[in-house]
């Protein structure tokens, strides 16, 4: 258990409205990550951030934003939510440069109507 | 940029048997990080196993071990008398040495351990 949470879990919403996903973590490490995942897509990279404001795009960031004004929270945006974004979000902690697995919080089902 | 490719969308074995799982890469890294996640009907994304690329030994953990092939860009898993918990997604992942853009997963395969 790398002590990372994601708020919420479940969220339900519709097209056009802003959304907020919180990943917290207890343990202070550095690197942080945003991945989403579809069916027939494996988990995909959004944003990441190597530290306090310090953040970068992935592979699939078009329509997300993200935020991290305290070690222990990176938050994702979505500015006005698509259909398209619908997905399960995960975020993900590494301990580098010490190690550089990276572990998972629960994730959060996100669904927009 | 890096590709992962999981050939198998679905494998099924009997209880004990043993099994293993593909997955081939892409990359124009010379070192890098390979590992093995496994996703439980909980959706809960857990670390099996992992490899530097720069170190000529197979990853061992247990029950899991990996046939690593660097000039092949191969990095298969194998899963030793399989467990009913065994069954689950699992995905492939490359990441690049300084960790600069993440994981990048395969698509996955869909192990069922048979009782």
């Amino acid at each position: 258990d790398a002590g990372i949470t994601q708020s919420p879990r479940h969220k339900v919403t519709e097209t056009g409205t802003p959304v907020t996903l919180r990943c917290h973590q207890t343990e202070n490490h550095r690197y942080m990550y945003w991945y989403r995942q579809d069916p027939g897509h494996g988990l995909r990279l959004i944003h990441y951030s190597y530290g306090v404001k310090d953040t970068d795009k992935g592979e699939v960031s078009d329509g997300y934003s993200v935020s991290r004004s305290k070690t222990e929270d990176f938050l994702l945006t979505l500015e006005s939510a698509t259909s398209s974004q619908t997905s399960v979000y995960f975020c993900a902690i590494s301990v580098q440069p010490e190690a550089y697995e990276q572990y998972f919080g629960p994730g959060t089902r996100l669904t927009v109507t | 940029a890096q590709t992962v490719t999981q050939s198998q969308p679905e494998m099924s074995v009997q209880e004990a048997e043993t099994v293993t799982l593909s997955c081939t890469y892409d990359t124009s890294e010379n070192n890098y990080y390979l590992f093995w996640y496994k996703q439980p009907p909980s959706r809960q994304m857990i670390l099996v196993i992992r490899q530097e690329a720069y170190k000529q030994q197979n990853a061992t953990e247990n029950r899991f071990s990996v046939n690593f092939q660097k000039a092949a860009k191969s990095f298969s898993l194998k899963i030793s008398d399989s467990q009913l918990g065994d069954t689950a997604m699992y995905f492939c992942a490359f990441m690049k040495l300084d960790g600069a853009d993440g994981l990048t997963f395969g698509k996955g395969t869909h192990l069922i351990i048979q009782p």
